[in-house]
């Protein structure tokens, strides 16, 4: 199957730093989506990108679709406590195909 | 956003024994829905795709005999594990989508065979 890259697997940061995370993929996607996970829930949406080069921002998020659509990447500016959590991007082809998931970025944030 | 619920959050049961987890659009309508399993700190690993009134999809090393899906309704999805032993524990989740393009998932339920 597809496989995505996500990196980096884990962060340390200070409250108030700014974080990046990206995702790569051998093949291109029609879709990049970006999730939130805590400790024993489901996943949120955070941002979902249609369109090559589309950046898009939620709050403090922003999330662009890489120009050679193998790529993705998102942003947290002036974290929080609150932030913590695992960080997932997915991929998809085609609309109702499944979507492959990258392997996730934990981010720690200290107070 | 679209609200999608899963129940129960969390399961034991004894070894042997079957469990029903059901996954609910709340708002939408949903064709499509994913069933994943998810172990302690890892991703999300694809078990099998559902469509509505159609047979799953399930993904390669997937038993499809001891984890039944069913798709009655446009709002509903339920997961059966059979006959479960203790390395079925496990978090398994769903997921539900509006257009395709998207998917919201459900809470979660935990799964504890003993």
């Amino acid at each position: 199957g597809q496989q995505l890259n996500q990196s980096p697997q884990s962060m340390f940061i200070q409250e108030g730093e700014d974080v990046s995370m990206n995702c790569t993929s051998s093949s291109i996607f029609n879709t990049w989506l970006w999730y939130k996970q805590d400790p024993g829930e489901g996943p949120v949406l955070l941002i979902a990108l249609y369109k090559a080069g589309e950046l898009t921002s939620n709050g403090r998020l922003t999330a662009q679709f890489g120009i050679t659509r193998k790529d993705s990447f998102l942003n947290i500016s002036a974290s929080i406590p609150s932030d913590v959590g695992i960080y997932f991007c997915a991929g998809q082809l085609n609309n109702f195909n499944k979507f492959y998931f990258g392997s996730g970025t934990k981010l720690n944030v200290k107070p | 956003g679209a609200v999608v619920s899963q129940h129960p959050s969390w399961v034991i049961c004894k070894s042997g024994t079957s469990v029903k987890i059901e996954c609910r659009s709340l708002d939408f309508q949903a064709t499509t829905m994913f069933w994943y399993r998810q172990f302690p700190k890892q991703s999300l690993m694809l078990m099998a795709t559902s469509n509505e009134g159609s047979k799953a999809t399930y993904e390669q090393g997937v038993e499809k005999d001891k984890f039944l899906i069913n798709h009655a309704s446009l709002t509903l999805s339920t997961l059966t594990v059979t006959s479960a032993h203790p390395e079925d524990s496990s978090f398994y989740i769903c997921s539900a989508s509006v257009t395709g393009a998207e998917a919201f998932f459900g809470q979660g339920t935990r799964l504890t065979v003993v």
